[in-house]
């Protein structure tokens, strides 16, 4: 079974800019997560989705956060413009139903300077 | 409301055991287990239900005190793969949404 996928790996941006992060979740799972986890620290949720309806996006910075999942399959988060306190990884995460075991994507490493 | 976690790091010699708490304020419905190692995605481990049993898998286990609002997870006779930060997430009841603690960092020297 092939894991979740994430695109870039790695981004570096100078603040003010647009940047945008690519999630492929597990074949199957409905829900899809986007977390953020600043050095040190455990991941924060962003946003949940329920096949394509975002459920919980109350942590989502609105003003210059969105997210998508077009077709209830692939998501993609994006910053715009990107602020300094913006660097972070963010992960996405998927599980076949809500409350089941979470298998988290390899992360995107953000640096905005 | 995020879980507390304790100790924040732990320095073991490989074989010696650990245990690692995690802690809420709220009524809980759930407590997951991740393990995370450097520059790599967190690992689920185990889920612990309100009314479940402890659960376990190898030498790696986890209790789920309701009453108290805190789970425990032990690492027995630890080996050098498990070194790495350990999270716990928690669902309090009625809240839909699982809140990771800031984690505790294991260290297994040979």
């Amino acid at each position: 079974e092939a894991g979740v996928v994430q695109s870039p790996r790695y981004k570096i941006i100078e603040k003010k800019q647009p940047v945008a992060f690519w999630c492929n979740p597990i074949s199957g799972h409905n829900t899809l997560y986007w977390y953020l986890q600043n050095l040190g620290q455990g991941p924060e949720l962003l946003i949940r989705y329920e096949n394509e309806e975002a459920v919980d996006d109350s942590q989502l910075p609105k003003d210059r956060f969105s997210a998508e999942r077009l077709k209830g399959v692939d998501s993609t988060l994006k910053i715009q413009p990107a602020e300094l306190g913006d660097s972070a990884v963010y992960l996405c995460a998927s599980s076949p139903i809500y409350r089941d075991t979470l298998s988290f994507g390899p992360g995107t490493r953000l640096t905005v300077l | 409301q995020q879980p507390v976690q304790s100790p924040q790091a732990v320095i073991l010699r490989e074989g010696e055991d650990a245990v690692i708490n995690c802690s809420s304020s709220k009524a809980l419905y759930s407590v997951h287990w991740y393990r995370q190692k450097h520059g790599e995605a967190p690992v689920f481990l185990m889920i612990l239900l309100k009314g479940g049993e402890q659960k376990g898998h190898d030498k790696i286990s986890a209790s789920f005190n309701e009453k108290k609002q805190q789970s425990s997870l032990y690492l027995t006779a630890s080996q050098l793969s498990y070194s790495g930060t350990y999270f716990c997430g928690t669902e309090k009841q009625g809240a839909q949404k699982l809140v990771f603690g800031q984690g505790t960092r294991l260290t297994i020297n040979p």
